[in-house]
């Protein structure tokens, strides 16, 4: 596609309930990351895939929060048995390629937003 | 540890006014890469520019201009006249080089408010 697209947009969900987020990067993008935005925290990194594999996943919260993604591509972030502090926006990026020196560009998503009730 | 202070929490101009966003960073790498990023009332943070730290020449895109000076470890930004549109909420965003992924740590943001 031409640029980051997320689903969905909007979610409500209620404590203890499972969520999954869906991120489809930018066509030939081989870098995916995910952040997270709260009021409280500002922007966090939370996990990095070259291609299948996870070599950064440093910044998710706990264990509750899984990510993958498949065929190079498209992304899944899943949060189980969602709290209510995960009430957040979820913002997913890609770039063309990830690590090195080269500094790539990196560009986001419009983002989905996460709301425990 | 890497670092990216936005010290303006929020900046309220009138439209047409001139207006500069400041950034601070904290690295202890020599080969580092700076972004400003845009972020509009509809969530996508938009790229502006990114700087790779051996380049310290300033750049220009039209009403936007960027200043970075290594010796103060800054790279600030400033609007020339200032539009409605330009409303939004600017990060600066710090990724050092590294083999896996090019990790952004963001600043806090300033939120612009440009008054017609």
């Amino acid at each position: 596609g031409a640029g980051v697209s997320q689903s969905p947009s909007n979610k409500v969900t209620e404590k203890g309930k499972d969520v999954e987020l869906r991120c489809d990067p930018i066509s030939g993008h081989t870098a995916l990351y995910w952040y997270r935005q709260s009021l409280g925290q500002g922007l966090e990194f939370l996990i990095y895939f070259q291609g299948n594999s996870a070599p950064d996943k440093s910044g998710l919260p706990s264990d509750r929060f899984s990510a993958e993604r498949t065929g190079g591509s498209v992304s899944t972030l899943t949060i189980q048995r969602t709290q209510q502090e995960d009430s957040a926006v979820y913002l997913c990026a890609s770039s063309l390629v990830g690590g090195g020196t080269s500094g790539n560009t990196i560009y986001f998503g419009e983002g989905s937003w996460l709301t425990v009730v | 540890a890497q670092k990216v202070t936005q010290a303006q929490t929020e900046i309220s101009v009138v439209e047409k006014e001139d207006v500069t966003l400041d950034c601070v960073y904290e690295t202890r790498d020599t080969t580092y890469y700076l972004f400003w990023y845009k972020q509009p009332p509809s969530g996508e943070l938009v790229f502006l520019i990114r700087r790779n730290s051996f380049d310290e020449q300033n750049e220009i895109s039209g009403r936007y201009s960027w200043n970075f000076q290594k010796s103060t470890s800054s790279f600030n930004f400033t609007i020339t006249a200032s539009q409605v549109v330009d409303s939004a909420v600017y990060f600066c965003a710090l990724s050092e080089a590294r083999e896996y992924g090019n990790k952004l740590v963001f600043g806090a943001g300033t939120i612009l408010r440009v008054k017609s």
